[in-house]
């Protein structure tokens, strides 16, 4: 049984481009979140997709949108890169909306230089 | 809105206790308990779902203190696998897992 799994697991981008970051959520999962996590500090929510819809966003600005597939698989979509940027996107699913478990992924280290 | 976790830090020997603080400002439904070791995703520890609840995985055991909205973990007679960052994370009240807020972390290391 195949866990949360991410990709690709490390991207250098330059500051202004546009990145993708793919997450593929635990078999029986159909919620899919992601965070982002800097060094040394705890995973910050960015939004969490269900039913292919956006459910709840964090404090992250417009630059970061998302997508969730009828697999529910899902993505992240980063625009107009910045230094600030570079940190750990980890996935995480869940089965439903409750208060479950989140399984993660082993995340994508995005460096933007 | 983030939980606050207490000590940033801990280093222990084997079979020496840890306690691990996480407290919100803010009224909590839940709290659950997550380590990451480097390089590694979070792995899930428990979830307490109702003040005062007290949960327990080996020797690794929290509690829940709805009124004080603080959840505390307890790490007894350490072993040299518990090393790692543990991460509480929190819902407040009429909100489900869609938004899961994490503490900043507390690093423990475990030596011989």
């Amino acid at each position: 049984d195949a866990g949360v799994t991410q990709s690709p697991t490390h991207l250098i981008k330059t500051r202004g481009q546009q990145v993708t970051l793919r997450c593929s959520p635990k078999s029986g999962h159909d919620t899919v979140s992601w965070y982002q996590q800097a060094l040394g500090q705890g995973p910050q929510f960015i939004f969490q997709y269900y039913e292919e819809e956006e459910r709840q966003r964090g404090n992250f600005p417009d630059r970061f949108s998302g997508h969730q597939f009828p697999n529910y698989s899902s993505e992240l979509n980063v625009n107009a890169l910045l230094l600030g940027d570079s940190a750990l996107y980890l996935c995480a699913s869940s089965p439903g909306t409750g208060h479950s478990p989140l399984h993660f992924g082993n995340g994508t280290r995005l460096t933007v230089t | 809105q983030q939980p606050v976790q207490s000590p940033q830090a801990v280093i222990l020997r084997e079979g020496e206790d840890a306690v691990i603080n996480c407290s919100s400002s803010k009224a909590l439904y839940s709290v659950h308990w997550y380590r990451q070791k480097h390089g590694e995703a979070p792995v899930f520890l428990m979830i307490l779902l109702k003040g005062g609840e007290q949960k327990g995985h080996d020797k690794i055991s929290a509690s829940f203190n709805e009124k004080k909205q603080q959840s505390s973990l307890y790490l007894t007679a350490s072993q040299l696998s518990y090393s790692g960052t543990y991460f509480c994370g929190t819902q407040r009240r009429g909100n489900n897992n869609n938004d899961m807020r994490f503490g900043a972390g507390t690093r423990l290391t475990v030596k011989p």
